[in-house]
């Protein structure tokens, strides 16, 4: 089916343990967003990449980073997990920013554990 | 800094009944567009409805209605004839049209809406 698919679903890892949560999507969209989502959050933007090659920092960056490896894929990778990272993340893409008619098609959510 | 403000962390409503879930926002941009997500307890986020700033008429999507006041900066979701399939949590988000973080979604805290049977 197209859209986003996220890899892994959920994922327990240890204090200081790395680790990278996989994107892609088929729908031949230009932008793509990680969030995370805490309880009784909203979703906030970890980084985005605008088009391919380009990468920016959201709301709440420290910790992450983040490649866009090709137009369909963008990865975030935590160096050395830690127990605040605990969060469910999901991964978006949109066809053009600033297009009036764009349509975020979010990915399912990894859900991840950090103990 | 944009801001959105979901005032009402949880509601109930009736089958079958109207309900009106808030939305506020806040930006010095005249250039935006305006989401209302839902996440089901399933934990995906479904798009529902689109606003943009320029629009003149509220959007309206099926049973979904954005009742847009953009002096009053708000963009409420109107859901009528609520079903039990409705009971989800809501998010509103906004985005800048233009400029340099142009398409980044900002979300609110979301409201919980439990629809009773």
């Amino acid at each position: 089916n197209a859209g986003v698919t996220q890899t892994p679903k959920f994922q327990v890892l240890k204090t200081g343990q790395s680790m990278t949560l996989q994107c892609a999507q088929d729908m031949n969209h230009n932008s793509m967003y990680w969030y995370r989502q805490d309880p009784g959050m909203g979703l906030r933007l970890i980084y985005y990449s605008a088009s391919e090659g380009t990468t920016d920092k959201g709301e709440v960056p420290n910790g992450y980073n983040v490649s866009r490896l090709n137009k369909r894929e963008f990865s975030l990778r935590l160096e050395s997990a830690a127990p605040s990272q605990t969060s469910v993340y999901f991964c978006a893409s949109s066809p053009l920013p600033g297009n009036r008619n764009y349509g975020y098609t979010f990915g399912s959510g990894t859900r991840l554990t950090v103990v | 800094a944009q801001k959105i403000t979901q005032t009402q962390p949880g509601m109930f409503v009736q089958e079958k009944e109207a309900v009106t879930l808030d939305c506020t926002y806040d930006t010095s941009d005249q250039s935006y567009g305006l989401f209302w997500y839902k996440q089901p307890s399933s934990g995906e986020m479904i798009f529902l409805i689109y606003q943009g700033s320029y629009d003149e008429q509220n959007a309206t999507e099926g049973r979904y209605s954005l009742n847009f006041q953009k002096a009053r900066k708000s963009a409420n979701l109107v859901i009528s004839a609520s079903q039990l399939g409705d009971s989800a949590m809501y998010f509103c988000a906004m985005s800048y049209l233009y400029g340099g973080s142009q398409g980044n979604l900002i979300f609110g805290k979301g409201t919980k809406l439990s629809v009773k049977p």
